[in-house]
């Protein structure tokens, strides 16, 4: 059961475009909310995280917008650049909870 | 300091057949975790081992079963390998305490 769903499952953007991945949860108990990003053959990495007491969080380009009454969030990559084409996953778990639930993960291609 | 470590980096089974992944982490973490990862399906728990000693079901446990055989080391079995199992296994560790999860290169099965 898929707790955590994730759209799109596939984005095409233009260098310097801005790529906005989507998600949402059910579990209301859930107050952690990771990124991942994960480049072809290689094992996903954290990218960005964030936790309800903010509505966003900025790391560099990658950005986190977090709705706690919708329960949704995202993931939005200023001035995106041909590297960052990779696999993005977003997950969710309750703070300090040994598990994480992913989504299904969207594969992004910045073109040039 | 190489980080969480998987043997082998590919393999081809025949149905039936069986077959132990390993993995391996020099980051003295207290957790490691099983994933299995299917296009348009996400990254999926198989087990996890919340310290060394500790092994417990994820979502997809079944065809499976797992070791901790000390603290560095944590290895996933296929008794009788499926066509349903060729996925991208990952194995992933953390620390208590933080949340961030680190995850090996992989292992690509296929079973034929």
């Amino acid at each position: 059961q898929q707790q955590v769903k994730q759209s799109p499952q596939s984005l095409i953007v233009q260098k310097g475009g801005i790529p906005i991945i989507n998600c949402a949860y059910e579990n209301t108990a859930f107050d952690y909310f990771p990124w991942y990003q994960q480049f072809p053959g290689k094992g996903p990495a954290l990218l960005i995280a964030i936790r309800p007491d903010v509505s966003e969080k900025k790391e560099g380009r990658f950005t986190i917008s977090f709705n706690k009454s919708a329960k949704q969030f995202s993931l939005h990559i200023m001035d995106s650049q041909p590297g960052d084409s990779a696999t993005y996953f977003c997950a969710a778990s309750p703070w300090g909870a040994q598990k994480l639930v992913f989504g299904q993960g969207t594969r992004l291609t910045i073109n040039p | 300091n190489a980080g969480v470590t998987q043997t082998p980096k590919f393999q081809v089974l025949k149905t039936g057949q069986s077959m132990t992944l390993q993995c391996a982490q020099d980051m003295n973490h207290n957790s490691m975790y099983w994933y299995r990862q299917d296009p348009g399906m996400g990254l999926r728990l198989i087990y996890y081992s919340a310290s060394e000693g500790t092994t417990d079901k994820g979502e997809v446990p079944n065809g499976y079963n797992v070791s901790r055989l000390n603290k560095r080391e944590f290895s996933l079995r296929l008794e009788s390998a499926a066509p349903s199992q060729t996925s991208v296994y990952f194995c992933a560790s953390k620390v208590a305490g933080v949340e961030t999860q680190y995850f090996g290169p992989g292992t690509r099965l296929l079973v034929l």
